[in-house]
């Protein structure tokens, strides 16, 4: 059973940056075929896509955040991880970790989620 | 970007009783050469990460119980639940992965009457 964990900070301070890694048991990061994506949810609100990375480092950024959104994959700890620089008390939210099988595709496992806070 | 507009934002139903929720996209998902809706429904309960419940609009993922189906194509889908349980109360999601930025439906809360 493929098991996705968050971990990183809750508490960030304004014009800091979030840094959160996803490790993954169960299943290996450096699989063909299956991309790791970030999705956040503001509190009480809907879901949104930050974007995904691939094994081989590949990439794709939502435009909404591409200025300040960085991910990575280490694969020989089976993680991978985002950044998101400059955040503000906008960027408090739940984060969720995901697995899709292809780059188009649903997101079939996901972690519990962390909830980050921003303060000022 | 594909904006998803489910509706309505909330639904009350009687135990037993169908529930239909609505999901809209402003473009079609529906990829010709495959002849496949890129569309999935995601379940999400309290304290809770988003399930996945039924991908390309309508193949039910493993474990979910058949009352949960899922219709439509090009624009216009349903998630649709025969006869509505206790445990159904969640609010759900649909969601376009056929173009990035994958984008998601702002969710149908779906209560007891």
């Amino acid at each position: 059973q493929v098991q996705l964990q968050e971990s990183g900070p809750r508490l960030v301070k304004s014009s800091q940056t979030l840094s959160l890694t996803c490790t993954v048991s169960g299943g290996s990061t450096s699989s063909d075929g299956y991309y790791w994506s970030w999705i956040r949810q503001h509190p009480g609100k809907g879901l949104e896509w930050m974007g995904y990375i691939y094994y081989s480092g590949s990439t794709y950024y939502n435009p909404s955040l591409k200025s300040r959104v960085t991910l990575s994959v280490d694969t020989s700890k089976n993680q991978f991880s985002l950044k998101l620089n400059s955040v503000t008390a906008a960027d408090t939210a739940v984060y969720y970790c995901a697995r899709g099988f292809g780059n188009y595709a649903p997101l079939d496992y996901w972690g519990q989620g962390t909830l980050v806070t921003v303060s000022s | 970007d594909i904006v998803m507009t489910q509706s309505p934002d909330s639904l009350a139903v009687s135990l037993g009783e169908r529930a239909t929720i609505n999901c809209k996209s402003s473009q079609s998902v529906l990829y010709s050469s495959n002849n496949k809706n890129y569309l999935a429904w995601y379940q999400q309960k309290p304290g809770q990460p988003p399930r996945l419940l039924i991908s390309w609009a309508s193949t039910r993922e493993s474990g979910v119980p058949d009352r949960f189906s899922g219709s439509g194509s090009g624009t216009d889908f349903t998630l649709t639940i025969s006869s509505l349980q206790a445990e159904d109360v969640a609010v759900y999601f649909c969601q376009q992965y056929y173009t990035t930025p994958i984008t998601f439906g702002q969710g149908t809360r779906l209560e007891i009457k």
